[in-house]
């Protein structure tokens, strides 16, 4: 059974620091792996997506990279700003079913 | 990115009443539709699997007669709590895929918080 965990549950950093959030999974075999944003009492926010082929992806102060051998992604923000606090979940998509399984979230907090 | 739309955002409902919330894919067409449940401060909880045409794939432990999922179009699938109670008061957030399916990004709802009272 695939699991996803995320590490830290929580952050709280001053603005314009760099950070990196975790992302593990136990089993390799997925089609992808995706990063949303999701604000209190709101959806969720697609951030980036990376194919399980893939080693990285970019969108702007984001970037996201996968190391689907050890089960491992990371993201990270540079020049964090306080509209960038939020909870971030990652998911994976798992071979042999459509749907997504989520981690627990990392509540990060930026101080300005 | 392709936008899905959920509505009600919210809806407060007697205990022993029906609501029904609806997912729309709107500049896409999508196969499948994917409904959650999210408690406070926890992550997403896949209820069912929904798809266009067919019935609906539910998720161990999730009651088929209380959470009824219809896929009638490629752009709109609904979620009906029949019979609610306080307990089923949460967020549900539902999410699709584009045409590229497993391959291709999943967009979700501004999600719906429903309130039993």
């Amino acid at each position: 059974k695939q699991e996803v965990t995320q590490i830290p549950a929580a952050l709280s950093v001053p603005e314009g620091e760099n950070l990196v959030l975790n992302c593990s999974f136990t089993d390799s075999a997925i089609y992808n792996l995706q990063w949303f944003r999701q604000d209190p009492g709101k959806g969720l926010t697609s951030l980036l997506l990376i194919q399980s082929s893939q080693r990285e992806q970019t969108s702007g102060r984001l970037n996201a990279s996968l190391d689907k051998s050890s089960g491992r992604s990371t993201l990270y923000i540079a020049a964090s700003q306080p509209g960038d606090s939020a909870t971030y979940l990652c998911a994976v998509r798992i071979q042999g079913a459509q749907k997504l399984v989520f981690g627990q979230g990392t509540r990060l907090t930026i101080n300005p | 990115g392709a936008v899905v739309s959920q509505h009600p955002s919210w809806v407060i409902c007697k205990s022993g009443t029906s609501v029904k919330i609806e997912c729309r894919s709107l500049d896409f067409q999508a196969t499948t539709m994917f409904w959650y449940r999210q408690f406070p401060k926890q992550s997403l909880m896949l209820m069912a699997t929904s798809n266009e045409g067919s019935k609906a794939t539910y998720e161990q432990g999730v009651e088929k007669d209380k959470f009824l999922i219809n896929h009638a179009s490629l752009t709109l699938s609904t979620l009906t709590v029949t019979s609610a109670h306080p307990e089923d008061s949460s967020f549900y957030i539902c999410s699709a895929s584009g045409t590229g399916g497993i391959w291709t990004e999943a967009f979700f709802g501004q999600g719906t918080r429903l309130t039993v009272v």
